[in-house]
């Protein structure tokens, strides 16, 4: 069974500019979650989303958002990129939702560098 | 928000030797998971503990969730080149309504051929 996958793997961007990260979850998963994680703050919840809804939200700005398709595969969008946005943002797969969801299987990341 | 402490932060080993780890939180867990992360990998999850007192193995690694439902412990026995990589503990925090996971900052583990 092929594993989470997330396009692309690196990317270059420039403050201001916006950038849309893809995930696909493994197949039969219907959860989908994202990180970000850097050096000083670690791994840090951004948003899941389950059968194309945000279910619960972690503490980032309104730049930062996702949806999710009918096929369970998801895209999360950063606007207006600043600095700190550089960042390993993972995306995580899980079966079903919420507290049944503890068992995330992640992707392999995508490194955003913002310039 | 809740957060989860992670020790040691490093630890630098050699060959052979068994590893010890631990995180422990200010509010209870109803899960612990722990996960392996290589350079530019996303984590692997290694081992997931459900119930208080609980010890899992899997290969050389076992993991115990403590009675307090507060901490959890990660042993590496016998650690080989390939062991080498950041652990992180997480968990989902047992606050109604918390569907996210939590991580640790990770333990960096260097092994000394």
């Amino acid at each position: 069974k092929a594993g989470v996958t997330q396009t692309p793997r690196y990317l270059i961007k420039t403050r201001g500019q916006q950038v849309t990260l893809s995930c696909s979850p493994i197949s039969g998963h219907r959860s989908v979650s994202w990180y970000q994680q850097t050096p000083g703050q670690g791994l840090q919840f951004l948003f899941e989303y389950f059968s194309e809804t945000q279910r619960n939200k972690g503490n980032f700005p309104g730049r930062f958002s996702g949806r999710q398709f009918s096929n369970s595969r998801s895209e999360m969008n950063v606007s207006t990129l600043e600095l700190g946005d550089s960042a390993l943002y993972l995306c995580a797969s899980s079966r079903v939702a919420g507290a049944l969801s503890n068992e995330q299987f992640f992707g392999p990341g995508t490194r955003l560098t913002v310039l | 928000g809740q957060q989860l402490n992670q020790s040691p932060q490093s630890m630098f080993i050699q060959e052979g030797e068994d590893v010890s780890m631990n995180c422990t939180s200010s509010s209870i867990f109803n899960t612990w998971l722990w996960y392996k992360q290589d350079p530019g990998e996303g984590p692997v999850l290694l081992i997931a503990l459900y119930k208080a007192g609980e010890l899992t193995s899997n290969g050389r690694l076992t993991a115990q969730f403590g009675i307090t439902r507060k901490d959890s412990f990660l042993n590496i026995s016998a650690s080989i080149p390939s062991d080498v990589g950041i652990y992180f503990c997480a968990g989902p925090p047992y606050v109604q309504g918390a569907q996210k996971l939590v991580f640790g900052q990770g333990t960096r583990l260097t092994i000394n051929p």
